[in-house]
């Protein structure tokens, strides 16, 4: 069975400009949250997705947004990069939310 | 303060040690609680979930939650050194109507030869 898959795994941008990762959940999973995970501040949620509605939102900006398609796959997207969003952003996705998520890899993002 | 606190250690025991990993948490509203791993440069594994109060086993890893003091723990007996890595204790809070993680900062371990 196919886990949560990111991409992609590493990306290297610089201040200003917009990025879009990518995160497919395992099959049946509708659930899927985004995770900002750095040194400082450790792992920060930043919003969750469930049937293509967003059920919950973290404190962070409005240059952070994301959507869920159909097939439950979904993206997020940082506009207007700054150095300080240069994080591990993690993608989960769960059946029910309550038993716990499964978590991706990550993509790495490097803003310089 | 944070809502879920959880000592960063570093932790380091040797193996076949018995391993204790604590946090406590603020927020009343948490019904559902998990343990994750993290190796370096990957994403969390979930080990266990539980919800109520009380100790639940899966091999070698325990989870004891008591909802009455906000404490969460997870046991490890017989720690090796494939152990080695950071766990992080999360909890739900459902009542918003959705699904959110919150985390606690990690407890470093390694488990030493």
């Amino acid at each position: 069975k196919a886990g949560v898959t990111q991409t992609p795994r590493y990306l290297i941008k610089t201040r200003g400009q917009q990025v879009t990762l990518s995160c497919s959940p395992i099959s049946g999973h509708r659930s899927v949250s985004w995770y900002q995970q750095t040194p400082g501040q450790g792992l920060q949620f930043l919003f969750e997705y469930f049937s293509e509605t967003q059920r919950n939102k973290g404190n962070f900006p409005g240059r952070f947004s994301g959507r869920q398609f159909s097939n439950s796959r979904s993206e997020m997207n940082v506009s207007t990069l700054e150095l300080g969003d240069s994080a591990l952003y993690l993608c989960a996705s769960s059946l029910a939310g309550e038993h716990g998520y499964t978590f991706g890899s990550g993509t790495r993002l490097t803003v310089v | 303060q944070k809502e879920v606190e959880q000592d960063p250690g570093p932790l380091s025991v040797p193996e076949g040690a018995i391993v204790s990993l604590n946090c406590t948490y603020s927020n009343s509203a948490f019904q559902y609680f998990m343990w994750y791993r993290q190796y370096s440069r990957k994403g969390p594994e979930l080990l266990m979930y539980t919800y109520s109060s009380g100790n639940k086993e899966d091999g070698r890893f325990t989870a004891q939650v008591d909802k009455s003091s906000k404490y969460i723990s997870l046991f490890i007996r017989d720690s090796q050194p494939s152990d080695s890595a950071t766990y992080l204790c999360a909890s739900i809070d459902v009542t918003g109507g959705g699904n959110k993680l919150t985390f606690g900062t990690g407890t470093q371990l390694k488990v030493e030869l």
